[in-house]
């Protein structure tokens, strides 16, 4: 089984940082994904940790800590169009993604 | 352009109609998936399929069929059984097994 917790929503204010976390239990890990999903439209891939440590892609970054079944998204410098969905995802030992419910994240000027 | 289309973006159906949701990709992938999104809710994975004339059920596939008879396609039917058939469907492909996902641009299923 898995179970993977974010939280539901955060408002951050244009400009600053904001870091979105992820905490899995699960009985295989093979990877955390975090992937952006703007209002009735398709996930995007932002990042993608296997090993523990930091990620960092321009302004989004992604940390992993295996032992502790834990991951954040850190986002710097947040744009308006920054606002979306943040979705948490983990491979374990099968095929497919499990993925967490979601942040909504609103960014206010 | 390589990437994942599915039609129609938005579809309407009576109650009790079997409807079947598109999806066709270029990329190559061998493998392809379906989610269903309800609101405030992760993604449920319905079926997926890692190789052509082969799939898995999902968490959630009951109410639901596929077939892989080429490596492009992945049609989605939604049947009768399925209880509670509105929602947002999403289609994602990979390269193989835990490798990045790409999404189509999904399907919003009605039922009236």
């Amino acid at each position: 089984g898995q179970n993977i917790d974010q939280p539901t929503e955060m408002t951050a204010t244009e400009g600053a940082i904001v870091q979105i976390n992820c905490t899995y239990q699960t009985s295989g890990f093979n990877g955390l994904f975090w992937y952006q999903q703007h209002a009735g439209e398709a996930p995007t891939f932002l990042s993608y940790n296997v090993l523990d440590g930091l990620e960092e892609k321009g302004r989004f970054s992604s940390f992993l800590s295996r032992s502790k079944g834990y991951s954040y998204l850190l986002l710097k410098e947040l744009q308006m169009k920054d606002s979306a969905s943040y979705l948490c995802a983990v491979k374990n030992s099968g095929y497919a993604l499990n993925f967490g419910k979601g942040t909504s994240l609103l960014v206010t000027p | 352009d390589g990437g994942i289309t599915q039609s129609p973006k938005y579809l309407f159906r009576k109650e009790g109609q079997n409807v079947t949701l598109s999806c066709e990709q270029n990329l190559n992938h061998d493998a392809m998936y379906w989610y269903r999104q309800d609101p405030g809710q992760g993604l449920r994975l319905i079926y997926y399929s890692q190789i052509v004339n082969d799939f898995q059920k999902g968490d959630i596939a009951e109410g639901y069929s596929v077939s892989r008879e080429k490596k492009e396609s992945f049609p989605l039917t939604v049947t009768s059984a399925q209880k509670n058939p509105t929602a947002f469907y999403l289609c994602a492909s990979s390269i193989g097994g835990g490798t990045e996902q790409f999404f189509g641009p999904g399907t919003r299923l009605t039922v009236l």
